[in-house]
């Protein structure tokens, strides 16, 4: 499979704990995205990287979130202290160099109780 | 006012229907327009990209009025599988400033 995995792709967790989701994006892709969605709503955008480099954040992005992308490959979304509000379904997402046709990952479901 | 709009539905179409959906953006300076088809519990999955001079592939026809910033979707002969919820997708400029809308979810009955 040539595509974006994620990593679990279900988990539920305490409030308070912390969680980590993993992203391998598509190979050729040097562009990396995190969007978290909620029930009736869209993905809503939280961060990006080109390689390596966190270029842009979400202020949804609170400090409680974290991503890393440290080889320019897969990347890591953790959520230390996890709320109820957290609960969504985190997707990973991948683009070309042209940027445009964005590639999602299956997601993975964080549900807080 | 959202960066992205559009009517939630949900549509309910029988068999063979023809049905549209419209998309409003506010940002007048929006680069490229796509429509995202996302099945239950999946992620979603680029339908088609949006040009000006309209563009259809099979049953789905998309259009993009730049003057109006709204963006339409039609789809004759529904199916019952194109049940699901459609995203309508805005980028103003590189990949991370891509807005999604809320989407309109559709219902195909035999």
């Amino acid at each position: 499979d040539t595509g974006v995995s994620q990593d679990p792709r279900h988990k539920i967790t305490k409030r308070g704990q912390n969680v980590t989701f993993r992203c391998d994006p598509i190979s050729e892709h040097n562009r990396l995205y995190w969007y978290r969605q909620t029930l009736g709503q869209g993905p809503e955008f939280l961060t990006y990287f080109q390689n390596e480099a966190q270029l842009e954040k979400s202020r949804l992005l609170s400090d409680r979130f974290s991503a890393e992308r440290p080889k320019g490959s897969f990347s890591t979304l953790e959520i230390q202290r996890t709320e109820q509000g957290d609960s969504a379904m985190y997707l990973c997402a991948t683009t070309d160099r042209s940027g445009n046709t964005i590639y999602f990952g299956e997601g993975s479901w964080l549900t807080v109780v | 006012r959202k960066e992205v709009e559009q009517d939630p539905g949900p549509f309910n179409v029988p068999e063979g229907a023809t049905v549209a959906f419209n998309c409003t953006y506010s940002n007048s300076a929006s680069q490229s327009f796509f429509w995202y088809r996302q099945d239950c519990r999946k992620e979603p999955k680029l339908l088609m990209s949006v040009y000006s001079s309209g563009n259809e592939d099979g049953r789905f026809t998309a259009q993009l009025n730049r003057a109006s910033q709204y963006i339409s979707l039609l789809i004759r002969d529904s199916k019952l599988s194109d049940s699901a919820t459609y995203l309508c997708v805005v980028n103003e400029g590189g990949g991370f400033k891509t807005i999604f809308g809320a989407g309109t979810r559709l219902f195909v009955k035999a």
